[in-house]
């Protein structure tokens, strides 16, 4: 009973370098959704996915990119790597928009 | 703009009520969602409100008014182990959620 499953955990990059951030869930959920959560502040919706195939950007889509090739899927690139992308990142699924959103445990990523 | 206000954090003692309150001014509504959030955790849902009124789930309860664009969270019995993050997140016109910042709630014995 996996749910969303998110990996890496954790990650150290240096500025400039490149990555990707993966999302697999076993739910046959439609839509998936990165987000970023920072101190003192809401999650913030990066990217997101109605289905497989398709990509739709968020509230802070930029130094981010996302591809949607299997349904159970979804990865968040980071092109290079900023100072300002260190955060921690959470990727949910649902199969319908007005239903709860269910949560990876999330990916610490820090940028030097 | 869309906006989502809860206190950042509250205090309260074992065994005690508590209520958090969540204000929202968001362009269209589609419901609202409470999740909690323990420290190093991932959010976890705990209800939905759509139409007003109160919806109870045992120790939780969710209230909403849409017309004063107001939410509350009662917790009761509280327990230590409800020491953690609880969020508020509107679902806007174009179904995206609004997340606010969270309030903290610390339990003291």
């Amino acid at each position: 009973n996996a749910g969303v499953t998110q990996t890496p955990k954790f990650r150290v990059l240096k500025t400039g370098q490149s990555m990707t951030l993966l999302c697999a869930q076993d739910m046959n959920h439609e839509y998936m959704y990165w987000y970023r959560q920072d101190p003192g502040m809401g999650l913030r919706l990066i990217h997101y996915s109605v289905g497989e195939g398709t990509t739709a950007k968020g509230e802070v889509p930029d130094g981010y990119n996302v591809s949607r090739l299997k349904k159970q899927n979804f990865l968040l690139g980071l092109e290079s790597a900023a100072p300002s992308q260190t955060s921690v990142y959470f990727c949910a699924s649902t199969d319908r928009e007005n239903q709860p959103q269910h949560f990876g445990d999330g990916t610490r990523l820090s940028i030097l | 703009g869309q906006n989502i206000d809860q206190p950042t954090e509250m205090t309260a003692t074992e065994g005690a009520i508590v209520q958090i309150n969540c204000t929202y001014q968001t362009s269209g509504f589609n419901g609202l969602f409470w999740y909690q959030q323990h420290a190093g955790e991932a959010p976890t849902f705990l209800s939905y409100n759509v139409l007003d009124g109160l919806e109870e789930k045992g120790r939780f309860s969710s209230f909403l008014s849409r017309s004063k664009g107001y939410s509350y969270l009662l917790l009761k019995e509280l327990q230590m182990k409800d020491s953690a993050s609880y969020l508020c997140a509107v679902l806007d016109s174009n179904y995206q959620l609004i997340w606010g910042a969270g309030t903290k709630l610390i339990i003291k014995p």
